[in-house]
């Protein structure tokens, strides 16, 4: 089945710089690669999403990239700000079958 | 927009207690719906496929005579963790996308505490 690995576990950067974090997967089938943001004991928040059709995809300070040959896809964070700091996870997914990565914790410095 | 709703949101109760779990779709109907587990500082890891009409699938390791899945309509899946331990506690999740392979809309989580 897909295994999906992330990195880094936990990220800290300063207010108004960028973070990046990454993904990689196994199954080249997987044609669906959401990324959500949780807050501590709160639902997962889809913030962007990308299929693999695309190699790229934006909004405002989030984007996401996908690399299939490789199999890798990042979520890029710009202007970073202190209620960007939460969980996030990356997934990818092939007819609904959705396997998440281990989550990154991001920190924002004020 | 589309919403799961989850309910309990928290349950606390003693050793050898069955606890269900109620996930709704409220405004589509949900062919599919997928429970999760996560444990603190933990990611979500899926325990089953719950199949409207049919029977759930399961991931390996997933007891399915602990963690019974029914999902009996197209908006409701319920999981019951059957005489949970302490073992079990642990963050619930459900989710459901609106179309194949579309977005999913996760529900609010149940965290259940065994004691």
């Amino acid at each position: 089945g897909e295994n999906v690995e992330q990195h880094p576990s936990t990220l800290s950067v300063q207010e108004g710089d960028s973070a990046v974090i990454k993904c990689t997967y196994s199954d080249s089938a997987s044609n669906y690669f959401p990324w959500y943001k949780q807050e501590l004991g709160k639902r997962p928040q889809l913030i962007i999403d990308i299929r693999s059709n695309v190699g790229e995809k934006k909004d405002q300070r989030i984007a996401v990239t996908l690399n299939k040959t490789a199999k890798h896809f990042s979520l890029h964070i710009t202007e970073t700000q202190p209620e960007d700091s939460a969980v996030y996870f990356c997934a990818a997914s092939m007819s609904n079958d959705m396997r998440f990565g281990a989550g990154t914790r991001l920190t924002v410095k004020p | 927009g589309a919403v799961v709703s989850q309910h309990p949101s928290w349950v606390i109760c003693k050793s050898g207690t069955s606890v269900k779990i109620e996930c709704r779709s409220l405004d589509f109907q949900a062919t599919t719906m997928f429970w999760y587990r996560q444990f603190p500082k933990q990611s979500l890891m899926l325990m089953a496929t719950s199949n409207e009409g049919s029977k759930a699938t399961y991931e390996q390791g997933v007891e399915k005579d602990k963690f019974l899945i029914n999902h009996a309509s197209l908006t409701l899946s319920t999981l019951t963790v059957t005489s949970a331990h302490p073992e079990d506690s642990s963050f619930y999740i459900c989710s459901a996308p609106e179309q194949l392979n579309q977005p999913q809309h996760f529900g609010d989580g149940t965290r259940l505490s065994i004691l």
